[in-house]
């Protein structure tokens, strides 16, 4: 069953830092671009950041960029976003989703708070 | 950025009914639209990529339309399972954009 499993939320003050996973299984996952989307309590979807399968394509929403830092370790089939200079607009379920422009495959999420 | 928007934003129809939703890009995206289900709590779903391709496993009661700025998805006969809410999502060019989403309740 092709599969991705976050994990790595919390709550954390604004300023402070966080760093993402994302475990994925029943797919070649070398073989795959794949994203961070997050949805805000109450709000629709937002794009965040993109890898290409071999991480020489990196893109980020211009609310993150300069802040977040998405990477990937095929080795261990495995998606990270780390967080760092947190806000408080920031608070959102993120998903991590499998696609190079659609996404076909999404993960059951995983929440951050941010919040003094 | 591309701004998608979609309508209604919510809607209420019966069982058999057929429900149609509406999305329009700023600027044309050709056919590089997918559209998403939602329920409460859940993870997002993907119903169709490309406009009209429908996503493996998704009833055949869903269809897509649509090319350009103007686009469309259709619930040929809504059922129960139905019940929530639907976004479209560009991918023509970055940063990738989802619509505000349309919520369908079963009356």
């Amino acid at each position: 069953e092709v599969q991705v499993v976050e994990s790595g939320g919390g709550s954390v003050q604004p300023g402070e830092s966080l760093r993402l996973s994302c475990a994925a299984s029943g797919f070649t996952f070398s073989r795959d671009s794949m994203n961070w989307v997050r949805q805000a309590p109450g709000k629709g979807l937002e794009w965040v950041s993109f890898i290409s399968s071999s991480s020489r394509t990196i893109y980020y929403a211009d609310s993150v960029k300069g802040r977040f830092t998405i990477s990937r370790d095929n080795a261990k089939n495995s998606l990270y976003l780390q967080m760092n200079s947190l806000r408080d607009e920031d608070t959102a379920k993120y998903y991590c989703a499998r696609g190079q422009g659609w996404f076909d495959t999404w993960g059951q999420g995983t929440p951050v708070t941010v919040s003094s | 950025d591309i701004q998608m928007t979609q309508s209604p934003s919510s809607l209420s129809a019966s069982v058999g009914d057929r429900v149609t939703i509406t999305c329009r890009a700023s600027q044309g995206i050709t056919i590089w639209l997918a559209w998403y289900q939602q329920k409460p709590e859940k993870a997002p779903k993907s119903l169709i990529y490309a406009a009209s391709s429908l996503q493996s496993g998704v009833p055949s009661r869903f269809s897509g339309s649509g090319s350009g700025t103007d686009f469309t998805l259709t619930i040929s006969s809504l059922q129960p399972e139905d019940s929530a809410t639907y976004y479209c999502q560009q991918y023509d060019s970055y940063p990738w954009t989802f619509g505000q989403g349309t919520k369908v309740e079963i009356k």
